[in-house]
């Protein structure tokens, strides 16, 4: 039990396009998501908390109108990249929260992104 | 402020050897506690965690690890390495339950035969 999905695995992208990163618990609810970003070589940094029907919270430093983050049912979550530029090119990873009492976060397979 | 430090960005131990992994973190209040393994590019596997129950937590693969408040670590261990344990590894940390996690650094285990 406990799967979180991730679509799509790889993408590349010609700078100034956007793309959109789904993030999806198989088979639980997520009251809570969370989007994370993996420099090469780097530890996860957070990006931005996602609360399902409301809008997400965003770390310091992080764009909000770059980063456009929607969780719109109790399964899914999107995180969509505007106007991509090769400095976005990161891994992104999402995890899903069963609920606020639950300290687990399952986390997805992440998804590379590189803007060309 | 919850931080999180991993000692030592890359261990090297010889298939069989004793696996340790070190990490320290602060906390103003009673944390939730994880190592997580990730193998390239692929996403996080939850090793073990601690939840204020028992100090000697065992989890999968054969890992463990041991919460010592008052040396603020939580270390991990593994009695003999395989090659196949040969990944990145990272301590979390959270003070609440439903929050986001704060992680270490990372620590490369490279396991030679």
């Amino acid at each position: 039990g406990a799967v979180v999905s991730q679509h799509p695995s790889w993408v590349i992208c010609k700078s100034g396009t956007s793309v959109k990163i789904e993030c999806r618990s198989l088979d639980f609810q997520a009251t809570t998501m969370f989007w994370y970003r993996q420099f090469p070589k780097q530890s996860l940094m957070l990006m931005a908390t996602s609360n399902e029907g409301s809008k997400a919270t965003y770390e310091q430093g992080v764009e909000k109108d770059k980063f456009l983050i929607n969780h719109a049912s109790l399964t899914l979550s999107t995180l969509t990249v505007t106007s991509a530029h090769p400095e976005d090119s990161s891994f992104y990873i999402c995890s899903a929260n069963p609920g606020r009492t639950q300290e687990t976060q399952y986390f997805g397979p992440g998804t590379r992104l590189l803007v060309l | 402020a919850q931080s999180v430090t991993q000692l030592g960005s890359h261990v090297s131990v010889s298939e069989g050897a004793l696996v340790l992994l070190r990490c320290n973190y602060s906390s103003s209040v009673p944390p939730y506690l994880f190592w997580y393994v990730q193998y390239p590019n692929q996403g996080l596997q939850l090793l073990l965690k601690y939840t204020s129950a028992a100090t000697l937590v065992k989890g999968i693969n054969g890992f463990e690890a041991e919460f010592k408040k008052s040396e603020t670590s939580f270390h991990l261990t593994k009695p003999s390495a395989h090659m196949s344990d040969a990944a990145e590894y990272f301590c979390a940390v959270s003070e609440q339950a439903g929050t986001a996690l704060i992680f270490g650094k990372g620590t490369t285990l490279s396991v030679s035969s």
